[in-house]
Formats: structure tokens, sequence, C-alpha cells
């Protein structure tokens, strides 16, 4: 079967670092994606790691771990419109077909 | 501002109606693909094209009909639509091939569907 699991909810503070993990289970890899959805958006483009290891991009770095099925978004340095759904997503073997988990509602506090 | 452009915003349809949504990109992108979202749920894969022909059907019914008319445009046809259909429905296209390997998908910021 295919699977992608996330936390449901997660609250941070104003400037403070949160980590947001991914465990996934899928028929074939071909890299895996973080989207940010804000409420009544379209979901855009954080992170890509196809390889295992850290990929950093300003304030958000993406992880990956391909022999644990793992990935977790780091988000450093919170500000308020950070509040958003994070969507950990994998695209298969063959390349057009991405697996979206159910996402990560992030809410921000001052 | 989003470089896929979804219209209309929204729709509201009867279950005997017949409308079309429309998807257009002007990045250069080979695939273009339906996604359907409902509330606090993943969006779910429905179609992919690639070059203008369609590479993936996710088991739709076939009251959704897809239409990719050029490289640039993507329609979605639906007619006899049932209430448990209303959802955003998110289009977006990626590069078929990437030098970085990315490609990941733009997304238009959708067509909020209600079928009464």
């Amino acid at each position: 079967g295919q699977n992608i699991d996330q936390p449901t909810e997660m609250t941070a503070t104003e400037g403070a670092i949160v980590q947001i993990n991914c465990t996934y289970q899928t028929s074939g890899f071909n890299g895996l994606f973080w989207y940010q959805q804000h409420a009544g958006e379209a979901p855009t483009f954080l992170s890509y790691n196809v390889l295992d290891g850290l990929e950093e991009k300003g304030r958000f770095s993406s992880f990956l771990s391909r022999s644990k099925g793992y990935s977790y978004l780091l988000l450093k340095e919170l500000q308020m419109k950070d509040s958003a759904s994070y969507l950990c997503a994998v695209r298969q073997t063959g390349g057009f077909k991405t697996i979206f988990g159910a996402g990560t509602r992030l809410f921000v506090k001052a | 501002d989003t470089e896929v452009t979804q219209t209309p915003k929204h729709l509201v349809m009867g279950m005997t109606n017949k409308k079309s949504l429309k998807c257009e990109q002007h990045m250069g992108h080979r695939a273009m693909y339906w996604y359907k979202q409902k509330a606090k749920k993943p969006p779910e894969l429905m179609f992919v094209y690639s070059y203008e022909k369609l590479s993936i059907n996710e088991s739709v019914p076939s009251r959704f009909s897809p239409e990719c008319p050029n490289s640039s445009l993507l329609n979605l046809h639906l007619h006899a639509l049932q209430p448990e259909d209303s959802a955003l429905y998110l289009c977006a296209s990626s590069q078929i091939w990437d030098p970085d390997g990315n490609s990941p998908l733009h997304f238009g910021n959708g067509t909020r569907l209600t079928v009464t």
C-alpha cells in the first residue's frame, strides 16, 4: 500500500524553530517534495530531496533518509505568515504521479 | 500571483448541468495535471497529460472528461456531477525534465466547485 504520514497540527511561537516530520511508504520513489498551502490558496513548492541529506533554502531546510522512509521540514525564525498547511509529497517512479500526505497545519502564535 | 491560471474561481452547478473548468500556463511546461482537493484533505491526482496526451487516469468517473487542446491549455468537462463531487479542483503543470531533477508542480489557485 501507499502511505504518507504527517502530524495533523502543530503550534509554535513566532521566532522559534519547528520541525515537521513525514514518513512514507510508497511503491517507487523519485523524490520528496514539501509544499506550503495557505487556507483557500494553491500549494506552493518549498523544497525537494531525492538524495539522503539536508537541503537548505533560507529559513527552510528539508532532510531525507530514503532507507528510513523519513523526511522532515525545518522552519527557522518563524513568522506569523508561516501559519499554513505543509504538505509532504512523494513522486513515484515514472515521474508524473505525486502522492500527497494529509498535511500538517502549523499555527504560529505571537 | 500564480503562473497557472484557472477559471472560473467559483462554480455552482446542478446535477444535470454541463460545465467546463479551464487552465492555462505559459511556462512551457509539457506536463499538466488535474487534482481534486476536499476540505482539510490532500490533493488527489485525477489526470495527467504529457505532451498533450493523456498519460494517467486515476480511475476517475466518466462524468469528468479532460481535454488538452494544446501545450498551454487544459480543460475539465463536467457532466451529471453528484453533490459529493463538490471540491476544490486544482490544475498544475511541471517540466517533463528539469536539469536539477526537480520538476515541482506549479499549481493554479483552483476552481471551487459546488454541485447542488
